[in-house]
């Protein structure tokens, strides 16, 4: 079977730097992807990994490790703005995504 | 401007009683996607397309249909509405492929009672 965790809430202060941590179970899968979505909104892409290793973008970075079935987004220099859930999925081929629950993420001052 | 439209934004109707969500996009994408999100259990993909004609079920397709007659649209049915299908559901496309990412709707929100 294919399953995707993630933490359900984490709590952040402005400025600061934080990690959100995914771990799945599968077969096998193309690509990992991480979107960013605010309440009530469409979720949005953040970035995507391939290989192993770091992507950065920006404020955003994104690691994945396939032989730990591991994956985690860094957000730094947090932002109120940042407050949003975060969702972690993988592309598993033949046009199929699955995703995680997603991560509440709380920015406070 | 590049988007995925969808229709209605909210929608409140009663059970059994047939409606269609329509869903657009004008980024020449072959892949389209339907997905549903319930609280504490993420986006679940109900249907999906890669390309006109061509459509295959996700991981909870029961319940719903999808046409793909032309590559811009891929609306859903919901034949028979019932309570456990209200939900917040979420249209996406993409060029596919491993580095492609979805470009969601706005999503609509539907209540059966």
């Amino acid at each position: 079977g294919q399953n995707i965790d993630q933490p359900t809430e984490m709590t952040a202060t402005e400025g600061a730097i934080v990690q959100i941590n995914c771990t799945y179970q599968t077969s096998g899968f193309n690509g990992l992807f991480w979107y960013q979505q605010h309440a009530g909104e469409a979720p949005t892409f953040l970035s995507y990994n391939v290989l192993d290793g770091l992507e950065e973008k920006g404020r955003f970075s994104s690691f994945l490790s396939r032989s730990k079935g591991y994956s985690y987004l860094l957000l730094k220099e947090l932002q109120m703005k940042d407050s949003a859930s975060y969702l972690c999925a993988l592309n598993t081929g033949g046009f199929k995504t699955i995703f995680g629950a997603g991560t509440r993420l709380f920015v406070k001052a | 401007e590049a988007q995925v439209t969808q229709n209605p934004r909210y929608l409140i109707t009663v059970t059994g009683k047939k409606l269609t969500v329509t869903c657009s996009q004008n980024m020449n994408h072959e892949y389209m996607s339907w997905y549903r999100q319930d609280p504490g259990l993420g986006l679940r993909q109900i249907y999906y397309s890669m390309n006109v004609e061509v459509t295959d079920k996700g991981d909870v397709p029961e319940g719903y249909k999808v046409s793909r007659k032309e590559k811009r649209n891929f609306p859903l049915i919901l034949e028979s509405p019932s309570p456990n299908q209200t939900s917040l559901y979420f249209c996406a496309s993409s060029l596919g492929g491993a580095r492609s990412p979805l470009h969601f709707g706005n999503g609509t929100r539907l209540t059966v009672t």
